[in-house]
């Protein structure tokens, strides 16, 4: 079975645009969950979708969204970009919403913001 | 609110012997998943091991264990007969079991741990 993939593993940006990253679950998860990884923030939970639906939000401004296709792939979008969203942003899978199983990340997609 | 605190930024073990990364969290929930990751120079984040929090007994998988200390909200990982590839940034993680939190992981900041030949 095919692993979490993530497009594009890497993204420079210009301050101001505005970027799109996808997540491909693996096949029969039905729920992605966005993390934001930075040095001095650490890993830090954006938001999770189940069934099209966002069930779980962190602490970030609106600029950061996402949405989740009847496939189950996800897309999150990050508006108006500033230098701190420079990060490794993640995703992870699961089959389910709040089971035991854990999530299996994805590798990653490097934004840099200049 | 949670949260996760990894006090060891970096640890170093010399290959073959074994090292403990701690961990400690806080919470007021009853009920609820501690796990561990590993996350080597490649980014992709591992599952080394997971422990339920209403289990007494701690998960072992294969040269990792955990020492689950529930009153003290400590949760430690101990790898033993350490291997160079065990060398990687390890995370500790905090899952509550209520359904309003879903899938939610909470991320301590990180333990570097590096191997010596």
């Amino acid at each position: 079975k095919a692993g979490v993939t993530q497009t594009p593993r890497y993204l420079i940006k210009t301050r101001g645009q505005q970027v799109t990253l996808s997540c491909s679950p693996i096949s029969g998860h039905r729920s992605v969950s966005w993390y934001q990884q930075t040095p001095g923030q650490g890993l830090q939970f954006l938001f999770e979708y189940f069934s099209e639906t966002q069930r779980n939000k962190g602490n970030f401004p609106g600029r950061f969204s996402g949405r989740q296709f009847s496939n189950s792939r996800s897309e999150m979008n990050v508006s108006t970009l500033e230098l701190g969203d420079s990060a490794l942003y993640l995703c992870a899978s699961s089959p389910r919403l709040a089971t035991p199983y854990e999530q299996y990340f994805g590798p990653g997609t490097r934004l840099t913001v200049t | 609110a949670q949260t996760v605190t990894q006090s060891q930024p970096e640890m170093s073990v010399q290959e073959a012997e074994t090292v403990t990364l701690s961990c400690t969290y806080d919470t007021s929930e009853s009920d609820y998943y501690l796990f561990w990751y590993k996350q080597p120079p490649s980014r992709q984040m591992i599952l080394v091991i997971r422990q339920e929090a209403y289990k007494q007994q701690n998960a072992t998988e294969n040269r990792f264990s955990v020492n689950f200390q529930k009153a003290a909200k400590s949760f430690s990982l101990k790898i033993s007969d350490s291997q160079l590839g065990d060398a990687a940034m390890y995370f500790c993680a905090y899952r509550s079991r209520a359904r309003n939190q879903g899938g939610k992981l909470i991320f301590g900041q990180g333990t570097e741990l590096s191997v010596k030949p």
